[in-house]
């Protein structure tokens, strides 16, 4: 079975503090993706990685960096942390794509952070 | 960017009715996949729709793929109570592994 673990479900943070979310994927997984999810507005992409040090910004990568050292592990960084990034924050990963298919997203279970 | 447009944001239903969600693309999409997330849990993996006018079933789920393939609608037959949750539909961007995930429509089955 396919496992992404979150380092936390739960983070409380104050603002301006640095804050890491880290994510690991144990199936050997080329792409990795970091979301945020708020009601009504469903799963939007922060960041992307599809190879080691490699990295591209989603939707919504204002406030935040990425870093991808080791294959496995995808760390999500909120330099100066800010109340409007209060959300769930979703890991998933998957294989690189092939033609008109596209690989099965796995999902972590998600930390939930509240910037105070 | 690629969006996409799901509705409804909302559906109440009775146990025993049927459900359908529906997403719709401006765009030609290459390919979609459909997430189901549980109250408290995370996005899993459903189904994925390549061909045009593709239809599949997995029990009581039916998954359809437009003949021009901007739009595809998940239909759910006499729902049941383990149907609650938000389904995303979530279309392939580019060449990359990346999904454009639709806002989502949340399912509230009574019993």
């Amino acid at each position: 079975d396919v496992k992404v673990t979150q380092s936390s479900r739960y983070l409380v943070k104050r603002t301006g503090e640095k804050v890491f979310l880290e994510c690991v994927q144990d199936m050997d997984h080329e792409n990795m993706f970091w979301y945020r999810q708020d009601p009504g507005l469903g799963l939007r992409l922060i960041y992307f990685s599809y190879d080691v040090k490699m990295k591209e910004k989603g939707d919504i990568p204002e406030g935040y960096s990425v870093s991808r050292e080791k294959k496995e592990r995808f760390s999500l960084i909120l330099e100066s942390a800010s109340t409007n990034q209060t959300s769930m924050y979703l890991c998933a990963s998957s294989f690189m794509a092939s033609g008109g298919w596209r690989d099965t997203q796995y999902f972590g279970p998600g930390t939930r952070l509240t910037v105070l | 960017g690629q969006q996409v447009m799901q509705i409804p944001q909302y559906q109440h239903v009775q146990e025993g009715e049927d459900f359908t969600t529906y997403c719709n693309s401006s765009t030609t999409l290459s390919n979609i996949q459909w997430y189901k997330q549980r109250p408290g849990g995370h996005p899993v993996f459903l189904i994925q729709l390549v061909k045009s006018g593709e239809v599949k079933k997995q029990k009581r789920l039916t998954f359809q793929f437009g003949e021009a393939k901007k739009n595809s609608s998940l239909h759910i037959t006499a729902t049941q109570t383990t149907d609650v949750g938000t389904y995303f539909c979530a279309p392939g961007s580019g060449n990359t592994g990346k999904l454009i995930f639709g806002q989502g429509t949340t399912l509230q089955v009574k019993p």
